[in-house]
């Protein structure tokens, strides 16, 4: 799997856009970019996944670029309960079931 | 609701015990995942199975064991020869179509302390 690149932090205001980058210029054509977020102590949560095209769920939307060799993910209006440690994972394709490659993420604080 | 549970929530475990930590899901999911996590750190693949009676070691599989009788069960299995075990321990599942279009959901965890 692609290795991905992200900022160590960032802060946002309450009730703004939160964007997310991810760099993964070493992306294959067949490898998804997934994005995940994990509060203090608990379990990590899915949020979105795409290919190429762009996508939105009810929790954010996924921007990937042209190139595919980064993306953004955008929390259109950030609360605190948004405060966690964003993970951007590249996955391959290829069969079977392995595991996910997680970084050190992008630790997002919402300020009030 | 559906969803994935880890027991216990806080687990102590002496010097030399084998401890299992259980995952149970109500998906109907076929793969399920183990993973460690240290402070600080992002998450380690310690075993996957995709299928009943059938798993895989990931990353960093010394030291543990995992059984996949049933479906909707994996527990892992820290032994003595652990030497490391304190961690928060991460059960996952998905669906399993041969391909990555399929995200894992994880559960709550399980922090593993060494008395």
């Amino acid at each position: 799997d692609a290795k991905t690149t992200q900022p160590p932090s960032m802060d946002c205001a309450e009730g703004r856009a939160a964007n997310l980058p991810c760099n993964h210029s070493t992306i294959s054509g067949n490898e998804y970019v997934y994005w995940y977020r994990q509060i203090h102590s608990q379990g990590p949560q899915y949020i979105i996944h795409g290919l190429k095209n762009n996508e939105t769920n009810e929790m954010a939307s996924l921007i990937i670029t042209e190139d595919r060799k980064s993306s953004t993910l955008i929390l259109p209006h950030a609360t605190l309960r948004d405060t966690a440690v964003y993970y951007c994972i590249v996955r391959g394709t290829g069969g079977g079931a392995d595991g996910l490659t997680f970084g050190k993420g992008t630790h997002l604080i919402i300020q009030p | 609701d559906g969803g994935i549970t880890q027991s216990p929530k806080y687990l102590f475990r002496k010097e030399g015990q084998n401890v299992t930590l259980s995952c149970e899901q109500n998906l109907n999911h076929d793969a399920m995942y183990w993973y460690r996590q240290d402070p600080g750190q992002g998450l380690r693949l310690i075993y996957y199975s995709q299928i009943v009676n059938d798993f895989q070691k990931g990353d960093i599989a010394e030291g543990y064991s995992v059984s996949r009788e049933k479906k909707e069960s994996f527990p892992l299995t820290v032994t003595s020869a652990q030497k490391n075990p304190t961690a928060f321990y991460l059960c996952a599942s998905s669906k399993n179509t041969g391909g990555f279009n399929q995200p894992q959901h994880f559960g709550d965890g399980t922090r593993l302390s060494i008395l």
